[in-house]
Protein backbone atom coordinates (compact mmCIF):
# COMPACT_ATOMS: atom_id res chain seq x y z
CA UNK A 1 0.00 0.00 0.00
CA UNK A 2 1.46 3.33 -1.14
CA UNK A 3 -0.62 5.22 0.84
CA UNK A 4 -2.10 7.05 -1.95
CA UNK A 5 -6.02 6.63 -2.08
CA UNK A 6 -7.60 6.57 -5.71
CA UNK A 7 -11.40 6.81 -6.00
CA UNK A 8 -13.50 5.32 -7.41
CA UNK A 9 -11.43 1.88 -8.49
CA UNK A 10 -14.20 1.72 -11.87
CA UNK A 11 -16.00 4.35 -13.66
CA UNK A 12 -18.18 3.16 -16.69
CA UNK A 13 -19.94 6.06 -18.37
CA UNK A 14 -21.65 7.12 -21.73
CA UNK A 15 -20.11 9.09 -24.33
CA UNK A 16 -20.91 13.04 -23.64
CA UNK A 17 -20.58 12.77 -20.02
CA UNK A 18 -18.27 14.12 -17.25
CA UNK A 19 -17.06 12.78 -14.18
CA UNK A 20 -14.67 13.43 -11.55
CA UNK A 21 -11.93 11.10 -9.99
CA UNK A 22 -10.55 11.62 -6.33
CA UNK A 23 -7.07 11.56 -5.44
CA UNK A 24 -5.82 11.77 -1.39
CA UNK A 25 -1.86 12.21 -1.19
CA UNK A 26 0.58 10.77 1.13
CA UNK A 27 0.47 12.47 4.27
CA UNK A 28 2.98 14.92 4.08
CA UNK A 29 3.19 15.01 0.52
CA UNK A 30 2.34 18.04 -1.32
CA UNK A 31 2.68 16.92 -4.85
CA UNK A 32 0.04 15.33 -7.20
CA UNK A 33 0.65 14.20 -10.89
CA UNK A 34 -2.16 12.75 -12.55
CA UNK A 35 -0.98 10.16 -15.49
CA UNK A 36 -2.96 8.16 -17.97
CA UNK A 37 -2.33 4.64 -19.35
CA UNK A 38 -3.73 3.39 -22.32
CA UNK A 39 -2.68 0.97 -24.52
CA UNK A 40 -1.76 2.78 -27.58
CA UNK A 41 -0.11 5.82 -25.42
CA UNK A 42 1.26 3.71 -22.47
CA UNK A 43 1.84 5.93 -19.24
CA UNK A 44 1.26 9.73 -20.36
CA UNK A 45 1.58 12.47 -17.74
CA UNK A 46 -1.70 15.14 -17.51
CA UNK A 47 -0.86 17.44 -14.26
CA UNK A 48 0.82 18.33 -11.66
CA UNK A 49 0.19 20.07 -8.61
CA UNK A 50 2.26 21.80 -5.69
CA UNK A 51 0.36 22.72 -2.27
CA UNK A 52 -2.52 24.00 -4.86
CA UNK A 53 -1.23 25.20 -7.26
CA UNK A 54 -0.65 24.05 -11.29
CA UNK A 55 3.10 23.67 -11.80
CA UNK A 56 3.47 21.48 -14.99
CA UNK A 57 0.98 20.48 -17.84
CA UNK A 58 1.89 17.47 -20.05
CA UNK A 59 -0.62 15.93 -22.64
CA UNK A 60 -3.48 16.55 -20.74
CA UNK A 61 -6.48 17.38 -23.36
CA UNK A 62 -8.82 20.76 -22.50
CA UNK A 63 -11.67 18.70 -21.73
CA UNK A 64 -10.06 18.02 -18.90
CA UNK A 65 -9.06 19.69 -16.04
CA UNK A 66 -7.59 19.35 -12.46
CA UNK A 67 -7.69 21.29 -9.07
CA UNK A 68 -5.86 20.69 -6.05
CA UNK A 69 -7.56 21.30 -2.35
CA UNK A 70 -6.29 22.70 0.78
CA UNK A 71 -6.04 19.76 2.35
CA UNK A 72 -4.13 18.46 -0.71
CA UNK A 73 -6.61 16.03 -1.88
CA UNK A 74 -7.10 16.54 -5.45
CA UNK A 75 -9.51 15.77 -8.54
CA UNK A 76 -9.37 15.19 -12.15
CA UNK A 77 -12.81 16.21 -14.09
CA UNK A 78 -12.91 14.54 -17.46
CA UNK A 79 -15.93 16.05 -19.70
CA UNK A 80 -17.64 15.55 -23.28
CA UNK A 81 -15.81 11.97 -23.17
CA UNK A 82 -15.50 10.18 -25.44
CA UNK A 83 -14.42 6.53 -26.51
CA UNK A 84 -10.54 7.07 -26.44
CA UNK A 85 -10.79 8.20 -23.10
CA UNK A 86 -11.09 5.12 -21.55
CA UNK A 87 -8.50 4.07 -19.55
CA UNK A 88 -6.58 4.02 -16.55
CA UNK A 89 -5.68 7.11 -14.33
CA UNK A 90 -3.15 6.61 -12.34
CA UNK A 91 -2.57 9.66 -9.51
CA UNK A 92 0.69 10.27 -7.90
CA UNK A 93 2.30 12.14 -5.01
CA UNK A 94 5.85 13.01 -3.90
CA UNK A 95 7.71 13.91 -1.07
CA UNK A 96 8.36 17.91 -0.62
CA UNK A 97 10.77 20.02 -2.28
CA UNK A 98 14.14 19.79 -0.43
CA UNK A 99 13.42 16.54 1.19
CA UNK A 100 16.24 15.08 -1.36
CA UNK A 101 13.31 12.85 -2.52
CA UNK A 102 11.92 13.14 -6.13
CA UNK A 103 10.12 9.08 -6.27
CA UNK A 104 6.53 9.46 -6.66
CA UNK A 105 4.05 6.61 -5.29
CA UNK A 106 1.18 5.62 -7.17
CA UNK A 107 -2.33 5.15 -5.89
CA UNK A 108 -4.36 1.85 -7.35
CA UNK A 109 -6.14 3.63 -10.14
CA UNK A 110 -9.53 4.68 -11.80
CA UNK A 111 -9.96 2.45 -14.68
CA UNK A 112 -12.66 4.71 -16.97
CA UNK A 113 -14.67 2.70 -19.15
CA UNK A 114 -16.69 5.02 -22.03
CA UNK A 115 -19.56 3.40 -23.76
CA UNK B 1 13.33 15.92 -25.56
CA UNK B 2 13.70 13.60 -22.83
CA UNK B 3 12.59 9.71 -23.40
CA UNK B 4 13.24 6.66 -22.32
CA UNK B 5 13.24 3.79 -24.34
CA UNK B 6 12.54 -0.33 -23.06
CA UNK B 7 13.44 -1.80 -25.96
CA UNK B 8 12.40 -5.51 -25.03
CA UNK B 9 8.04 -5.48 -25.24
CA UNK B 10 7.34 -9.31 -23.64
CA UNK B 11 10.07 -11.73 -21.87
CA UNK B 12 9.95 -14.95 -21.04
CA UNK B 13 12.12 -16.77 -18.23
CA UNK B 14 12.42 -19.64 -16.46
CA UNK B 15 12.13 -19.60 -12.74
CA UNK B 16 15.32 -19.81 -11.02
CA UNK B 17 17.19 -17.94 -13.84
CA UNK B 18 18.31 -14.73 -13.77
CA UNK B 19 16.71 -11.75 -15.42
CA UNK B 20 17.74 -8.14 -16.89
CA UNK B 21 16.10 -5.98 -18.54
CA UNK B 22 16.89 -2.91 -20.72
CA UNK B 23 16.21 0.77 -20.20
CA UNK B 24 17.89 3.41 -21.95
CA UNK B 25 16.98 7.10 -21.65
CA UNK B 26 18.03 10.43 -23.01
CA UNK B 27 18.29 13.40 -20.95
CA UNK B 28 20.37 16.29 -21.03
CA UNK B 29 21.57 16.11 -17.33
CA UNK B 30 22.12 13.74 -14.53
CA UNK B 31 18.91 12.40 -14.30
CA UNK B 32 16.63 10.70 -11.79
CA UNK B 33 16.04 6.94 -12.89
CA UNK B 34 13.41 4.63 -11.80
CA UNK B 35 12.26 1.10 -12.17
CA UNK B 36 8.47 0.59 -11.07
CA UNK B 37 6.61 -2.67 -11.55
CA UNK B 38 2.71 -3.33 -12.60
CA UNK B 39 0.89 -6.52 -11.36
CA UNK B 40 -2.15 -7.15 -13.66
CA UNK B 41 -5.08 -4.27 -12.56
CA UNK B 42 -3.01 -2.60 -10.20
CA UNK B 43 -1.21 0.48 -9.69
CA UNK B 44 2.61 0.86 -10.09
CA UNK B 45 5.56 0.02 -7.21
CA UNK B 46 8.63 1.78 -7.36
CA UNK B 47 11.11 -1.06 -7.00
CA UNK B 48 13.99 1.08 -7.06
CA UNK B 49 15.97 4.92 -7.55
CA UNK B 50 18.85 6.16 -8.60
CA UNK B 51 19.57 10.48 -7.64
CA UNK B 52 23.20 10.38 -7.50
CA UNK B 53 26.58 8.08 -5.84
CA UNK B 54 27.05 4.34 -6.37
CA UNK B 55 25.74 3.70 -9.84
CA UNK B 56 24.89 -0.07 -8.54
CA UNK B 57 21.32 0.81 -6.67
CA UNK B 58 19.65 -2.05 -5.01
CA UNK B 59 15.52 -2.09 -4.40
CA UNK B 60 12.81 -4.15 -3.34
CA UNK B 61 11.99 -8.03 -4.07
CA UNK B 62 16.36 -8.65 -4.73
CA UNK B 63 16.16 -6.32 -7.75
CA UNK B 64 18.99 -4.16 -8.35
CA UNK B 65 20.24 -1.34 -11.51
CA UNK B 66 23.05 -0.10 -12.37
CA UNK B 67 23.41 3.40 -13.84
CA UNK B 68 25.63 3.62 -16.75
CA UNK B 69 25.84 7.26 -17.87
CA UNK B 70 28.35 6.31 -20.85
CA UNK B 71 25.84 4.04 -22.73
CA UNK B 72 22.77 6.00 -20.84
CA UNK B 73 21.32 2.50 -19.79
CA UNK B 74 19.71 1.45 -16.38
CA UNK B 75 18.70 -2.28 -16.77
CA UNK B 76 17.42 -3.60 -14.12
CA UNK B 77 18.71 -6.91 -12.81
CA UNK B 78 17.54 -10.13 -10.58
CA UNK B 79 19.83 -13.15 -10.03
CA UNK B 80 16.81 -15.52 -9.12
CA UNK B 81 13.41 -14.96 -10.57
CA UNK B 82 10.78 -16.06 -9.04
CA UNK B 83 6.73 -17.00 -10.42
CA UNK B 84 5.63 -13.81 -8.67
CA UNK B 85 7.74 -11.74 -10.23
CA UNK B 86 5.97 -11.99 -13.38
CA UNK B 87 4.13 -8.54 -14.10
CA UNK B 88 4.91 -5.58 -16.50
CA UNK B 89 8.16 -3.69 -15.51
CA UNK B 90 8.25 0.21 -16.36
CA UNK B 91 11.70 2.20 -16.50
CA UNK B 92 10.98 6.39 -15.58
CA UNK B 93 12.88 9.40 -15.79
CA UNK B 94 12.54 12.19 -13.67
CA UNK B 95 11.88 14.75 -16.12
CA UNK B 96 13.01 18.95 -15.58
CA UNK B 97 9.39 19.51 -14.37
CA UNK B 98 9.50 16.94 -11.64
CA UNK B 99 6.77 14.50 -13.58
CA UNK B 100 7.75 11.10 -14.83
CA UNK B 101 8.55 10.18 -18.69
CA UNK B 102 8.03 6.71 -18.88
CA UNK B 103 9.01 3.90 -21.10
CA UNK B 104 6.41 1.74 -22.75
CA UNK B 105 7.39 -1.34 -20.35
CA UNK B 106 8.33 -4.89 -20.58
CA UNK B 107 6.38 -7.60 -20.31
CA UNK B 108 7.52 -10.57 -18.17
CA UNK B 109 6.66 -14.12 -17.90
CA UNK B 110 7.68 -16.79 -15.95
CA UNK B 111 7.93 -20.08 -16.53
CA UNK B 112 7.89 -22.99 -14.13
Amino acid sequence: DSGVTQTPKHLITATGQRVTLRCSPRSGDLSVYWYQQSLDQGLQFLIQYYNGEERAKGNILERFSAQQFPDLHSELNLSSLELGDSALYFCASSPPRGSGSYEQYFGPGTRLTVT
Amino acid sequence: AQSVTQPDIHITVSEGASLELRCNYSYGATPYLFWYVQSPGQGLQLLLKYFSGDTLVQGIKGFEAEFKRSQSSFNLRKPSVHWSDAAEYFCAVGAVGGNLIFGKGTKLSVKP
